[in-house]
């Protein structure tokens, strides 16, 4: 397996604009999470599903955010209208069903709001 | 309380030197305890896992300390190499709960 799959890899884009963050999980994992890294706040979980369900979105920041599993092989995380303090690197991760499994993360997709 | 706290915040360190971080938590729920090792510009990667029933654990050069009662654990890295610098969490879930919390990172340095 290729691992946790992140697209893009840099995204630059203007205030304003609508930006759109891509994930595909390693196959066959249930649990998916997508975590936003700052040199502020280190690392932080913004939401994770479970089968493509969300369960926990409590760590998104505010309605500007938005994520969906519409399969168990894809999601997305969507910035409507992105910010210059939106500016991070953001990770997606993915672990199978078992206690304590271990979480293995994408490359990141690092976004740059001007 | 859901925090983990790390330190130092960086650190630094010569070859064959044995560089150590430590976190404590508060949260007595807390019953695994991953660190991950990031190099630059890639994801974090686990690296070691202990939970509270044992009070160390080792993998090559990498040994977690735990100690319930202060609530603290600690990563050691024996004889470190300037291939071990990269930026090092603590992190800490409990039971079925998925969600890992992470400590602020530790900005490891081993000099050739």
């Amino acid at each position: 397996d290729a691992g946790v799959i992140q697209s893009p890899r840099h995204e630059v884009t203007e205030m304003g604009q609508e930006v759109t963050l891509r994930c595909k999980p390693i196959s066959g994992h249930d649990y998916l999470f997508w975590y936003r890294q700052t040199m502020m706040r280190g690392l932080e979980l913004l939401i994770y599903f479970n089968n493509n369900v969300p369960i926990d979105d409590s760590g998104m920041p505010e309605d500007r955010f938005s994520a969906k599993m519409p399969n168990a092989s894809f999601s997305t995380l969507k910035i409507q209208p992105s910010e210059p303090r939106d500016s991070a690197v953001y990770f997606c991760a993915s672990s199978q069903t078992g206690l304590n499994t271990e979480a293995f993360f994408g490359q990141g997709t690092r976004l740059t709001v001007v | 309380q859901q925090q983990v706290k790390q330190s130092p915040q960086s650190l630094i360190v010569q070859k064959g030197g044995i560089p150590i971080i430590n976190c404590a938590y508060e949260n007595t729920a807390f019953d695994y305890f991953p660190w991950y090792q990031q190099f630059p510009g890639k994801g974090p990667a686990l690296l070691i896992a202990i939970r509270p029933d044992v009070s160390e654990k080792k993998e090559g050069r990498f040994t977690i300390s735990f100690n319930k009662s202060a609530k603290q654990f600690s990563l050691h890295i024996m004889d470190s190499q300037p291939g071990d610098s990269a930026t090092y969490f603590c992190a800490a879930n409990r039971g079925s709960a998925r969600q890992l919390t992470f400590g602020s990172g530790t900005q490891l340095t081993v000099l050739p």
